[in-house]
């Protein structure tokens, strides 16, 4: 199976503008969470979407926003750009089921996408 | 959020076994523990999960206190390729918590030849 893909890798915006990061999940994967990596403040959650619908969110202003569509696939949208939103940007993609034995969560990460913003 | 605690760093030597603790004395009946590692450059990737018992995988074995207030990964034979981040994280089953993963500091592991 093909593993959890993020487009693009690198990204290089200036302050002010907007970006849109793009997930595939593992096929069979309904679920999609989206993580902001960073020195100081480590992984933290941003969203995650399940068929289509944002089922959990985590302490993030609105600017950041994000869609599921109905092949599984995710996207992630910052508007109006802070220097500190620099950072890796992971997704990860799940069963998002619970199944027999608590299997069914288990996240799977894609590489990340590397946002400067300048 | 329950919590967990582990030590900033530990070192091992290459194949040697390796016992990552993690301390989680505020964890509730349904939430099961998550075992995650970073590699360098590299997004997280699983490594284990288990509720009470122990668990056995090709990665790791996880080893779980009977009273649930903390785990052991015990990696059986380190190799320079398991240098990185482990993150033990504490999940629940309920709808609030699904797909929300909530990273500590973690542990790095660095192996020595």
């Amino acid at each position: 199976k093909a593993g959890v893909t993020q487009t693009p890798r690198y990204l290089i915006k200036t302050r002010g503008q907007q970006v849109t990061l793009s997930c595939s999940p593992i096929s069979g994967h309904r679920s999609v969470s989206w993580y902001q990596q960073t020195p100081g403040q480590g992984l933290q959650f941003l969203f995650e979407y399940f068929s289509e619908t944002q089922r959990n969110k985590g302490n993030f202003p609105g600017r950041f926003s994000g869609r599921q569509f109905s092949n599984s696939r995710s996207e992630m949208n910052v508007s109006t750009l802070e220097l500190g939103d620099s950072a890796l940007y992971l997704c990860a993609s799940s069963l998002g089921q619970r199944l027999a034995g608590g299997n069914g969560y288990e996240q799977y990460f894609g590489p990340g996408t590397r946002l400067t913003v300048t | 959020d329950a919590k967990t605690t582990q030590p900033n760093s530990m070192e091992s030597n290459e194949e040697e076994p390796v016992h990552l603790p993690c301390n989680h004395s505020t964890i509730s009946g349904t939430d099961y523990i998550h075992w995650y590692r970073q590699l360098p450059s590299q997004g997280p990737e699983y490594v284990i999960h288990g509720l009470t018992s122990n668990v056995n995988n090709r990665m790791a074995s996880l080893a779980i206190a009977e009273d649930r207030k903390s785990s052991t990964l015990i990696l059986h034979r380190a190799t320079l390729r398991d240098a990185a981040v482990y993150y033990c994280i504490l999940q629940g089953m309920g709808s609030s918590n699904t797909g929300k993963l909530i990273f500590g500091q973690g542990t790095t592991l660095q192996v020595k030849p």
